[in-house]
């Protein structure tokens, strides 16, 4: 079974850092590019970073460039979001999300974690 | 930054009938949009990517169409497992971004 679990959620405070970690389980990670991609409480999906399977191309989102960093560990399945400098308006439920190989040149989400929540208060 | 807008933000349809909702482009996406279903509590599921092509395993109730700046997905005769917020999503250019969502819900 395909599965992907977030984790290292939790309450900062603003100015403060989090790196969160996503396993994945039952594909070969490193032929995935993968994504982070937040919801804040009641709002709608914002995506915030791509890292391809060979970790040689990222991308960011201009509200979290220079302050969070992607990374993956293929060796160990896992995706990662070092935040730095957290602000209030972090605060989310972030997923990692998996890039369905099957559309050519595209990036769509065919598999997404359940989720691991930031909040960024004083 | 392409900007995805999405009407209406709430739709309220009845079991049985069909649903229609629009997704907008600032500039052209050509058929690169896809389309995600998320209920309460739920990370989001792919419906539609290219537009118009459904995912592994959903229904051919899903149906998608459009190209370049105006996208429609479309719910025929809607069950209650189908009530839920759907989002548009633009790949062709970087920052990937998400429409705002349409609710859809029990008439």
């Amino acid at each position: 079974e395909v599965q992907l679990v977030e984790s290292g959620g939790g309450l900062v405070q603003p100015g403060g850092s989090l790196r969160l970690s996503c396993t994945a389980s039952g594909f070969t990670f490193s032929s995935y590019e993968m994504n982070w991609v937040r919801q804040a409480p009641g709002k709608g999906l914002e995506w915030v970073s791509y890292i391809s399977g060979s970790d040689n191309t990222i991308y960011y989102a201009d509200s979290v460039k220079g302050r969070f960093t992607v990374s993956r560990d293929n060796a160990k399945n896992s995706l990662y979001l070092q935040m730095n400098s957290l602000r209030a308006e972090d605060t989310a439920l972030y997923y990692c999300a998996r890039v369905d190989a099957a559309v050519a040149g595209g990036v769509v989400f065919d598999c997404w974690g359940q989720g691991t929540l930031v909040t960024v208060s004083s | 930054e392409i900007v995805m807008t999405q009407s209406p933000a709430t739709l309220s349809v009845s079991p049985g009938e069909s649903a229609t909702l629009s997704c907008r482009a600032s500039q052209s996406v050509r058929s690169n949009l896809g389309w995600y279903q998320q209920k309460p509590g739920q990370a989001p599921r792919l419906l539609i990517y290219g537009a118009s092509t459904r995912a592994t395993g959903i229904p051919a109730r899903f149906s998608g169409s459009g190209s370049g700046t105006e996208f429609t997905l479309t719910i025929s005769s809607l069950q209650s497992e189908d009530f839920a917020v759907y989002y548009c999503q633009q790949y062709t250019n970087w920052p990937l971004t998400f429409g705002g969502g349409t609710k859809v819900e029990i008439k």
